[in-house]
């Protein structure tokens, strides 16, 4: 079965560079989600989306943005990047019916490094 | 962690025993996921119990939620080696979004 995909799965960046992080969610999944986990820290909720439109956001910081574009697949965009940033990015996506609503399938995630 | 603690921290046992983890979170929830995670690597769903039910199990896996007391357990029977990993408890509201908590880093020795 097709599984969350995120590309890449490791990105080096320098401070106050920009990262752009991509996610292709499993197939007919109407929502996606992206998590921040900090080494050793449990993940912290980004931003969501449902049928491409923004869904709800927790603690994303202003020099990062996200979009679901019209084939579903959706965008994190981190600008200005900072030392707190290096972490591993999630995404996940999920469907709001049926027997398997609201389960979240990760992707395997991309660890970012700022140097 | 925002959301609440998990209990143990860390839990080391032997092949064939039991383990149980604790959840206590703070807000209403939607329901209640068990996700594993080795080591830097993605989270896989365990199990998902909604706020309406009480006990649930998945093979060798047993959640109980007590609403009231808002906390959870996961129980793994006769664990093996390669249940090794962390365990995450997240509260999930009808949005969507999970909220995780601090997680529990299991150890099965051989």
């Amino acid at each position: 079965a097709a599984g969350v995909i995120q590309s890449p799965r490791h990105l080096i960046k320098e401070k106050r560079e920009t990262a752009t992080l991509k996610c292709y969610p499993i197939p007919r999944h109407d929502t996606v989600y992206w998590y921040q986990q900090g080494p050793g820290q449990d993940p912290q909720f980004l931003i969501s989306f449902y049928e491409k439109m923004q869904s709800d956001k927790g603690s994303i910081p202003d020099r990062f943005s996200a979009q679901q574009f019209s084939d579903y697949h959706s965008e994190l965009n981190m600008s200005s990047l900072e030392l707190g940033d290096s972490a591993l990015y999630f995404c996940a996506s999920s469907l709001t019916q049926g027997l398997t609503k609201n389960i979240q399938y990760f992707g395997a995630g991309t660890r970012l490094s700022v140097l | 962690s925002q959301q609440g603690e998990e209990d143990p921290q860390a839990l080391s046992i032997q092949e064939g025993e039991n383990a149980t983890m604790n959840c206590s979170y703070k807000t209403s929830i939607n329901n209640l996921q068990w996700y594993r995670q080795n080591s830097g690597r993605g989270l896989v769903h365990l199990i998902l119990i909604r706020s309406n039910e009480r006990e649930k199990h998945s093979g060798r896996l047993r959640v109980t939620l007590d609403t009231s007391k808002k906390s959870s357990s996961l129980l793994i029977t006769a664990s093996r080696a390669a249940d090794t990993a962390s365990y995450f408890c997240a509260t999930g509201t009808s949005y969507g979004k999970l909220t995780f908590g601090q997680g529990t880093i299991l150890t099965v020795h051989p």
